[in-house]
């Protein structure tokens, strides 16, 4: 596609409840990146793919997070047992392999989660 | 450890004017790279533009240039001729070149205001 794509946009749940997050990436695009934002925060990284496989998922905060990427595009991150501590924006990012790190990444737009 | 520090929570300035935000960053690897991303209201992050560490010249993107100064570990970004849609939170970000991929680190960001 033109852009990063996620879905949904916005996202209430009720605490204890799982969700999953979508991220569709730029076509081509092997690099894949959740982040988290918290309410007046700045990005807090959560795992990255490249490929289909995470190399690195320091960043996921719990064993209620897990993520995973299928085709090398379509990435959903799912949180289990949601908290209110999980309410914030998990925005999705793609890039080039790696070593094109001068083009930044694209971003999507973001989901934003509520705990209630 | 890496580290970005963005020390000015929030800045105003007037239409037409130049405004300068500050980032200052900490790294003991020769290479890596430095970006300033824009999040306007609507929560996307728009890439601004880039700085490598070998790079010889300051980097300019239209309005935005960075001050770059490697001795002083610092990467200001300039806004030449603020425009209303310049009000935004701009977050300075760094590649963590230990990570072996495109890992970037972000500043806790600035809140711009542009006044007319």
């Amino acid at each position: 596609g033109a852009g990063v794509s996620q879905s949904p946009s916005n996202k209430v749940t009720e605490k204890g409840k799982d969700v999953e997050l979508r991220c569709d990436p730029i076509s081509g695009h092997t690099a894949l990146y959740w982040y988290r934002q918290s309410l007046g925060q700045g990005l807090e990284f959560l795992i990255y793919f490249q490929g289909n496989s995470a190399p690195d998922k320091s960043g996921l905060p719990s064993d209620r997070f897990s993520a995973e990427r299928t085709g090398g595009s379509v990435s959903t991150l799912t949180i289990q047992r949601t908290q209110q501590e999980d309410s914030a924006v998990y925005l999705c990012a793609s890039s080039l392999a790696r070593g094109a790190f001068s083009y930044g990444y694209t971003f999507g737009s973001g989901t934003r989660l509520t705990v209630v | 450890a890496q580290k970005i520090t963005q020390t000015q929570p929030g800045m105003f300035v007037q239409e037409k004017e130049a405004v300068t935000l500050d980032c200052t960053y900490d790294t003991s690897d020769p290479s890596y790279g430095l970006f300033w991303y824009k999040q306007p209201s609507s929560g996307e992050m728009i890439f601004l533009i880039y700085q490598g560490s070998y790079d010889q010249q300051n980097a300019t993107e239209g309005r935005y240039s960075l001050n770059f100064q490697k001795a002083r570990k610092s990467a200001n970004l300039v806004i030449s001729a603020s425009q209303l849609g310049d009000s935004a939170m701009y977050f300075c970000a760094m590649v963590d070149p230990r990570s072996g991929y495109n890992k970037l680190i972000f500043g806790a960001g600035t809140r711009l205001a542009v006044h007319p």
